[in-house]
């Protein structure tokens, strides 16, 4: 069966500090993978998509970028954090249609 | 821009009753899902809707498509205060890589 892993769970990080989270797929191959950002008590906001290896499309204009070196591992960095990139943010595969969810990592930038 | 809105907001509700909540879409699509999150969770998936007049159904909880109205129904029967949770709908634009864009999300609170 397949699992998603992100980590770390939650984090703390000061403003203008580097950000990078992490999220791995086991169990399937090839999969699509994803990054959404939820603010506290709001919806989810499609960040970066992939399709492949290298293949990122980006949604939204910001000061984050992603990377998916290898198949099954997809990157979330920035090399400064604003306060406004507090938030819940999961990474998700798909291979057809339904997208499954990881356990997400709740940032905090103070 | 493809728009996804929900309502209620926000769903107060007694055990034992029926509510339903909307899901309404700016653009055609033929492909919605349902999702839920607990308080500080994830997202669960529940239902996957992929044509005209598809109906599911899991327990208490049906959820329905019509893609001419651009409109998706999550109906609730008889509620049980297990159903306690953010629910959220997504309409997937269709292009390559399954670009999902999710409703504002129903918190839904039901009251034993």
């Amino acid at each position: 069966s397949q699992t998603i892993h992100q980590w770390p769970a939650t984090l703390v990080q000061p403003v203008g500090s580097p950000l990078s989270l992490e999220c791995t797929v086991e169990g399937t191959s090839n999969p699509n993978l994803y990054w959404y950002r939820q603010a506290a008590g709001r919806g989810l906001q499609l960040l970066f998509y992939s399709v492949g290896i290298g293949q990122i499309s980006s949604e939204v204009p910001q000061n984050l970028s992603a990377s998916r070196p290898q198949d099954r591992q997809f990157i979330l960095s920035s090399k400064k954090l604003l306060l406004s990139d507090s938030g819940f943010y999961l990474c998700a595969w798909s291979i057809s249609y339904t997208q499954y969810f990881g356990p997400g990592t709740r940032l905090t930038v103070l | 821009e493809l728009k996804v809105e929900q309502n209620p907001l926000f769903l107060s509700m007694q055990e034992g009753k029926n509510y339903t909540i909307y899901c309404n879409y700016s653009t055609t699509s033929d492909r919605l899902y349902w999702y839920r999150q607990d308080p500080g969770k994830s997202l669960e998936s529940l239902f996957v809707l992929l044509s005209n007049g598809a109906v599911k159904q899991e327990g208490r909880l049906m959820a329905s498509l019509d893609t001419k109205a651009r409109l998706s129904t999550l109906h609730i029967t008889a509620a049980v205060h297990d159903l306690s949770a953010t629910y959220f709908c997504a309409v997937d634009r269709g292009n390559t890589g399954n670009q999902f864009y999710f409703g504002t999300g129903t918190s839904l609170t039901v009251i034993p």
